[in-house]
């Protein structure tokens, strides 16, 4: 079965570029995440859209950081002017979420290892 | 705003031992969820098992299990029988129950520890 796909799997990128990390969700899951994880740290989180709803943007770091998502499809997330310390994994992950009950599990992506140089 | 802490960096068992992972939380909500998730090399999260803060029933999972105890806030996860597969980064998450607004929705995770399975 189909589950959270993120792609690049890898990104390798010179400082001050700009750089989409892409997310497909798993088919009907209406929540969608984005986390990052720097490495030998826990998951940060970054943004969380839920449906048609505005999404809850308070972890992103700073303005350089930007996500979309169309409907109940796909994510993308944009960083701009790369600096160093955004490197980290970039994990996405998709859930199924009805009413105001939060009972379903969060399936995670392999994320995108994003290195700036 | 809640917090996740695990306190144990590293920890390491012998194969086909049992071993004990630990975390604790600070929330001021009643109704909430509790995780532990795997993180392999592969860096995929993998969902090991789940607590319901109502449900007094520590949650099991084959050789996973947790021992949950509510009014201390700990949230410790056995794994028995251990195996090599079992290798891995494993993360203590908690999340709140009931949804008013999108802010209580996401996965709090602790740092980690990091458990290595000896042959």
């Amino acid at each position: 079965g189909a589950g959270v796909s993120q792609s690049p799997s890898n990104k390798v990128t010179e400082k001050g570029k700009d750089v989409e990390l892409r997310c497909d969700p798993i088919s009907g899951h209406t929540a969608l995440y984005w986390y990052r994880q720097r490495l030998g740290q826990g998951l940060e989180f970054l943004i969380y859209f839920q449906g048609n709803s505005a999404p809850d943007k308070s972890g992103l770091p700073s303005d350089r950081f930007s996500a979309e998502r169309t409907g109940e499809s796909v994510s993308t997330l944009t960083i701009q002017r790369t600096q160093q310390e955004d490197s980290a994994v970039y994990l996405c992950a998709s859930s199924l979420e009805r009413g105001s009950r939060v009972n379903s599990p969060l399936h995670f992506g392999n994320g995108t290892r994003l290195t700036v140089t | 705003a809640q917090t996740v802490t695990q306190s144990q960096p590293e920890m390491s068992v012998q194969e086909a031992e049992t071993v004990t992972l630990s975390c604790t939380y600070d929330t001021s909500e009643s109704d909430y969820y509790l995780f532990w998730y795997k993180q392999p090399p592969s860096r995929q999260m993998i969902l090991v098992i789940r607590q319901e803060a109502y449900k007094q029933q520590n949650a099991t999972e084959n050789r996973f299990s947790v021992n949950f105890q509510k009014a201390a806030k700990s949230f410790s996860l056995k794994i028995s029988d251990s195996q090599l597969g079992d290798a891995a980064m494993y993360f203590c998450a908690y999340r709140s129950g009931i949804t008013i607004s999108t802010e209580a929705q996401k996965l709090v995770f602790g740092q980690g520890t990091r458990l290595t399975i000896n042959p």
